[in-house]
């Protein structure tokens, strides 16, 4: 069975860090793309950050760009996301998604998707 | 910029009816588009693939179509577990992944 859950949500004050972690299991993690998505209380989906299954392409959302960081570790089985300098905006549930092919833009869907982690940016 | 626009944003409807949403692109993306389902409090559930491919376990009163700039989404025979939010998203043009605004699908 496919699984991905993450983890590392929390509360934390503007400016400051968190790093998120996404566990995956029931696939060959190795063989897919991976993203993180977003969606702020009460409103709608966006995509955060995408990377190819060797970690040659990375891409952003250019509300994201130069402040987080998404990698992955293959031997783990997991991916994560860095975020410095939040701000009240990036307040959200997180979610990782799993990509049905190995790359990033190349039209495939997000088929499995783990059930979030809250992350609160407040003083 | 691309924009994703979804339509209606809320729709009323009974079990049993059939009903129709659409998403419309402002440039043309072929056929690289998702569609998913959001029940409160849970994740995205990925419904169609490539516009009208249907994924695995999804039943079969769910069905897309579409391409180039125009797209649909329909349901057939509602269901009481059909009643949730839609998302459209579009795979292929910058800025990527893009999703529509949504539409929440609300019993009569």
């Amino acid at each position: 069975e496919v699984q991905v859950v993450e983890s590392g949500g929390g509360l934390v004050q503007p400016g400051r860090s968190l790093r998120l972690s996404c566990a995956a299991s029931g696939f060959r993690f190795d063989y897919y793309a991976m993203h993180w998505l977003r969606q702020a209380p009460g409103k709608g989906l966006e995509w955060v950050s995408g990377i190819s299954w060797n970690s040659g392409d990375i891409r952003y959302a250019d509300s994201v760009k130069g402040r987080l960081t998404i990698s992955r570790d293959n031997a783990k089985n997991s991916l994560y996301l860095q975020m410095n300098s939040l701000r009240a905006e990036d307040t959200a549930l997180y979610y990782c998604a799993k990509d049905m092919g190995g790359d990033i833009l190349t039209g495939y869907a997000l088929d499995y998707w783990g059930q979030g982690t809250l992350v609160t940016v407040s003083s | 910029d691309f924009q994703l626009t979804q339509s209606p944003s809320f729709l009323s409807a009974s079990v049993g009816d059939r009903v129709t949403i659409t998403c419309r692109a402002s440039q043309g993306i072929t056929n690289y588009l998702a569609w998913y389902q959001q029940r409160p409090g849970k994740a995205p559930k990925l419904l169609i693939y490539a516009a009208s491919t249907l994924q695995s376990g999804v039943p079969s009163r769910f069905s897309g179509s579409g391409s180039g700039t125009e797209f649909t989404l329909t349901i057939r025979s509602l269901q009481p577990e059909d009643f949730a939010t839609y998302y459209c998203q579009q795979l292929i043009i910058y800025p990527p992944y893009t999703f529509g605004q949504g539409t929440k699908l609300e019993i009569k």
